[in-house]
């Protein structure tokens, strides 16, 4: 089974500008996840897509990050424009399960995220 | 708020001794509690999961335990080996929603 995809691995950018990660999921998984996770720290959850609909998108700046999850499966996620305090490695998993669903079957599948480097 | 809290922060072992990771949670109402571990450069992978009703979860050389009335959780590495550096995250979902919660990690260094 392949697992869930992520590109670029490595991103260098100077503050200001843009970009874009993206993220294909296992297949027929229904929910996937972005994860910002800082040197030194656990995971935090950006935002959370069940299918196509967004469940929890609490602690994502809205002012410059956005995602998108079309037709239900790959997800865009974007910065726009970059700050140093981005700097991070931004993680994207998928669940067979979400919100309704058996949480005990709620594992999450990692992929192995991009790092992103903003001067 | 919900809220999930590991100590130590850091541990050195020598290869071959046995350690024990803390997690503290807050997380209301509670669904599940997995231990994650996660390599350099790599996403985490799940290495157990419990449920409020079950207080012990082995995988090979790792135990987790769940005491859902304190609310805390430990993992138990038997006999360490250099593979398990890494760092471990305690993540508990919220029930409903399932939401996760994450942990800072613990970060492990078993040294030869």
């Amino acid at each position: 089974e392949a697992g869930v995809a992520q590109s670029p691995r490595y991103k260098i950018i100077e503050k200001r500008q843009s970009v874009a990660f993206w993220c294909n999921p296992i297949s027929g998984h229904a929910t996937l996840y972005w994860y910002q996770q800082i040197l030194g720290q656990g995971p935090k959850l950006l935002i959370q897509f069940q299918n196509n609909g967004v469940v929890d998108d609490s602690q994502l700046p809205k002012d410059r990050f956005s995602a998108e999850r079309l037709k239900g499966v790959d997800s865009t996620l974007k910065i726009q424009p970059a700050k140093l305090e981005d700097s991070a490695v931004y993680l994207c998993a998928s669940s067979l399960y979400g919100q309704g669903g058996l949480g005990y079957n709620n594992e999450q599948f990692f992929g192995p995220g991009t790092r992103l480097t903003v001067l | 708020k919900n809220q999930v809290e590991q100590s130590p922060q850091s541990l050195i072992i020598l290869e071959g001794k046995n350690c024990t990771l803390q997690c503290n949670y807050t997380v209301s109402p509670f669904s599940n509690l997995r231990w994650y571990k996660q390599d350099t450069g790599r996403g985490p992978v799940s290495l157990t999961i419990m449920t409020f009703s079950e207080n012990t979860k082995s995988n090979g050389r790792y135990t987790a335990t769940l005491d859902a009335d304190t609310k805390q959780s430990s993992l138990h590495i038997t006999a360490s080996q250099l593979s398990d550096s890494a760092s471990y995250i305690c993540v508990v979902s919220a029930g409903g929603s399932y939401i996760p919660t994450f942990g800072r990690g613990t970060s492990l260094i078993v040294h030869p």
